[in-house]
């Protein structure tokens, strides 16, 4: 499965978009990219994934670039309790369903 | 539903003690998996299972073993307590909706923190 790397920390106003970018260019042409987040001291929660169209879901867009070698989370409307860590996750389809965590993004919504 | 328990919640070991990490899910997923979170880190898997009679190592199974004798459960096995083994640990589930089609997303449960003095 493919590297990714982020930004380790990223700050963002209450009420403003999140955009928060993943480099992935080792990507392959069947590796997917997920996105979790981390609530402190929480278990991992889903947000989306995508192939190479842009997706969008009722909390995040996700936006991949046409070489698809980046992409950048995007949440709308950010709240105080989009606060957490960010995980950008490259992965192919298996049968395993296997998922690599890194450093992930740490998001700070501030009021 | 209730989805994915995890019990004990809170958990303190001595060094060389064994205990059991217990993990359920009512969602009938055939997939399920067990990670490690060290303080300010990503999460790692230990183990996972791909159905009832299945199991794998995931990046760092050494000191731990795990069972899948039911599509339910997924326990998994601390022999030899060490600090090292301080960590948050979360079991996940996920299914497969479509043949050829990636897993979705992985549902986690809510953690077990150990501590190994």
């Amino acid at each position: 499965d493919a590297k990714t790397t982020q930004p380790p920390s990223m700050d963002c106003a209450e009420g403003r978009a999140a955009n928060l970018p993943c480099n992935h260019s080792t990507i392959s042409g069947n590796e997917y990219v997920y996105w979790y987040r981390q609530i402190h001291s929480q278990g991992p929660q889903y947000i989306i994934h995508g192939l190479k169209n842009n997706e969008t879901n009722e909390m995040a867009s996700l936006i991949i670039t046409e070489d698809r070698k980046s992409s950048t989370l995007i949440l709308p409307h950010a709240t105080l309790r989009d606060t957490a860590v960010y995980y950008c996750i490259v992965r192919a389809s298996s049968n395993t369903g296997k998922l690599i965590f890194g450093q992930g993004t740490t998001l700070q919504v501030k009021p | 539903n209730a989805g994915v328990t995890q019990t004990p919640k809170f958990r303190i070991l001595k060094i060389g003690q064994s205990m059991t990490l217990q993990c359920t899910q009512d969602m009938n997923h055939n997939y399920m998996y067990w990670y490690r979170q060290d303080p300010g880190m990503g999460l790692k898997l230990i183990y996972y299972s791909v159905g009832a009679g299945i199991t794998d190592k995931g990046e760092v199974p050494n000191g731990y073993n795990v069972s899948r004798s039911t599509t339910e459960d997924f326990p998994l096995r601390l022999e030899l307590a060490a600090p090292s083994q301080t960590s948050v640990y979360f079991c996940a589930t996920s299914t497969r909706d479509r043949s050829n089609s990636p897993y979705n997303e992985q549902f986690f449960g809510p953690g077990t923190r150990l501590t190994v003095l």
